[in-house]
C-alpha cells in the first residue's frame, strides 16, 4: 500500500528543546515538501528537496533544518530559534522535479509546545 | 515569489446551493491545481487546469482557467455537506508549488 506516512501524529514539546518530525514515502517520488499550516491559514512552505542530498529554503525556514540523505525519507527537525512552533505540520511529495504534478500530502503532525 | 489570491477566506452556504472560490495571479501561469482539505485532514489533489480557456468537470465541481491565465474559479453546484472543507489553489513558483491562502466551505444541512 504506496503512501506518505508521518510520525508521530501529535507531538508536544517543551520550549528550548528541538524536535524531529518524520516523512516517509514509498511512492518513489523524487520531490518532497515540508509545509506549515496555522489554525484557519493555509499552507506556508519550510523547505522542499527536489533529490537526494539536495534541499532548498521556503518561505519560512527559519528556525528549521532538515535532511534528505536517502530518497524515502525526509526529515524536518523544528530548533529551539522557531519563535511560535505549535502548528500543523505537512509533508509531501510529487513523482519529478517539474512543476505539473501533483503533490500527494501525509496525515500531518500537530506540533504543540508546552 | 509568485503569490496567487484567492477569495472568499470564508463562504458559508445552505444545502443544495451553488458554491464558488477564485483565485487571481498578477503573472500569468503555466498551471493551477486545486486541492481540498476535509476538516481535520490533509490536502487532496482534486484537478490540475493546463490550457488557456480550459474547463474540467467532475461531477458537480467545474473548474476553469481563465484565458490569459491568470485566473481560475471552483464552481460547485448544489453543495452537500460532504463538500464541507477548504479549497486551496496551487500555482508553481520557480522549483516549487505556492499555495493560496483556501477557502472554508461549511454546509447547513
Amino acid at each position: 500500500d504506496g503512501g506518505i506516512t508521518q510520525s508521530p501524529k501529535y507531538l508536544f514539546r517543551k520550549e528550548g528543546q528541538n524536535v524531529t518530525l518524520s516523512c516517509e514515502q514509498n511512492l518513489n517520488h523524487d520531490a518532497m515538501y515540508w509545509y506549515r499550516q496555522d489554525p484557519g491559514q493555509g499552507l506556508r512552505l519550510i523547505y522542499y528537496s527536489q533529490i537526494v542530498n539536495d534541499f532548498q529554503k521556503g518561505d519560512i525556514a527559519e528556525g528549521y533544518s532538515v535532511s534528505r540523505e536517502k530518497k524515502e525519507s525526509f526529515p524536518l527537525t523544528v530548533t529551539s530559534a522557531q519563535k511560535n512552533p505549535t502548528a500543523f505540520y505537512l509533508c509531501a511529495s510529487s513523482i519529478g522535479r517539474g512543476l505539473v504534478h501533483e503533490q500527494f500530502f501525509g496525515p500531518g503532525t500537530r506540533l504543540t509546545v508546552l | 515569489g509568485q503569490q496567487v489570491m484567492q477569495i472568499p477566506q470564508y463562504q458559508h452556504v445552505q444545502e443544495g446551493e451553488d458554491f464558488t472560490t477564485y483565485c487571481n495571479s498578477s503573472t500569468t501561469l503555466s498551471n493551477i491545481q486545486w486541492y481540498k482539505q476535509r476538516p481535520g485532514g490533509h490536502p487532496v489533489f482534486l484537478i490540475q487546469l493546463v490550457k488557456s480557456g480550459e474547463v474540467k468537470k467532475q461531477k458537480r465541481l467545474t473548474f476553469q482557467f481563465g484565458e490569459a491565465k491568470k485566473n481560475s474559479s471552483l464552481h460547485i453546484t448544489a453543495t452537500q455537506t460532504t463538500d464541507v472543507g477548504t479549497y486551496f489553489c496551487a500555482a508553481p513558483n520557480n522549483n516549487d508549488m505556492r499555495f493560496g491562502a483556501g477557502t472554508r466551505l461549511t454546509v447547513k444541512p
